[in-house]
């Protein structure tokens, strides 16, 4: 099935940096999200976008929405030991009276080393 | 309050067989969807109901089917379990109020092994 371009793959940062990922398509979008997901558990939403070029914080995340409607980052500032886990973009398209279907990338592994 | 609830959590299989997952919205949710979650992957649209009718189905055999009941809870059944099935379901539920502005909140899913 169809994913969404994730990068990077893995991320192996130290405490206290600055985390930058991103997340492409071929589609255009109308609604970017990103979730994280810990070990044995489902996703879970951090960020949701609705507008291109809007930037939204949760905290520490901010993510934006890209001006071509194909893209999405995610930054997370000043990383602590509980933002291990894996992140994911996903997007969709809303047409009238048909499924809203996600589509994910496949996924950014954080580790934070002490 | 309650979350997005599915069951079994954990679930082994042979091939061949078939398995039923079930899944509990969040109290006031319409809608609910499937999602595959292969090992290293990202989770795949399997089926989305709304209202009890099948709103949209995902590149997934005919082995795979599902259903939604009148108190909104649903139901993924797999036949001839292969191998490949081996995955993490993942049901997620939502308002579908009409606006986009609503949030998927996703269960812990259930996780199948076929052996």
């Amino acid at each position: 099935g169809q994913q969404l371009n994730q990068s990077p793959q893995s991320m192996f940062i130290q405490e206290g940096e600055d985390v930058s990922m991103n997340c492409t398509s071929s589609s255009i979008f109308n609604t970017w999200l990103w979730y994280k997901q810990d070990p044995g558990e489902g996703p879970v939403l951090l960020i949701a976008l609705y507008k291109a070029g809007e930037l939204t914080s949760n905290g520490r995340l901010t993510a934006q929405f890209g001006i071509t409607r194909k893209d999405s980052f995610l930054n997370i500032s000043a990383s602590i030991p509980s933002d291990v886990g894996i992140y994911f973009c996903a997007g969709y398209t809303i047409s009238s009276g048909s499924a809203r279907q996600l589509t994910f990338g496949s996924g950014t592994q954080l580790t934070v080393l002490p | 309050d309650a979350g997005v609830t599915q069951s079994p959590t954990h679930l082994i299989k042979t091939r061949g067989q078939h398995v039923t997952l079930r899944c509990s919205p969040i109290s006031g949710h319409k809608s609910v969807s499937w999602y595959q979650q292969v090992l290293g992957q990202g989770p795949q649209f399997i089926f989305q109901y709304y209202e009890k009718e099948e709103r949209g189905r995902g590149n997934f055999p005919d082995r795979f089917s599902a259903r939604q009941f009148p108190n909104y809870s649903s139901e993924l059944n797999v036949n001839a379990l292969l191998l490949g099935d081996s995955a993490l379901y993942l049901c997620a539920s939502s308002l579908e109020t009409g606006t986009r502005r609503y949030g998927y909140t996703f269960g812990s899913g259930t996780r199948l092994t076929v052996v």
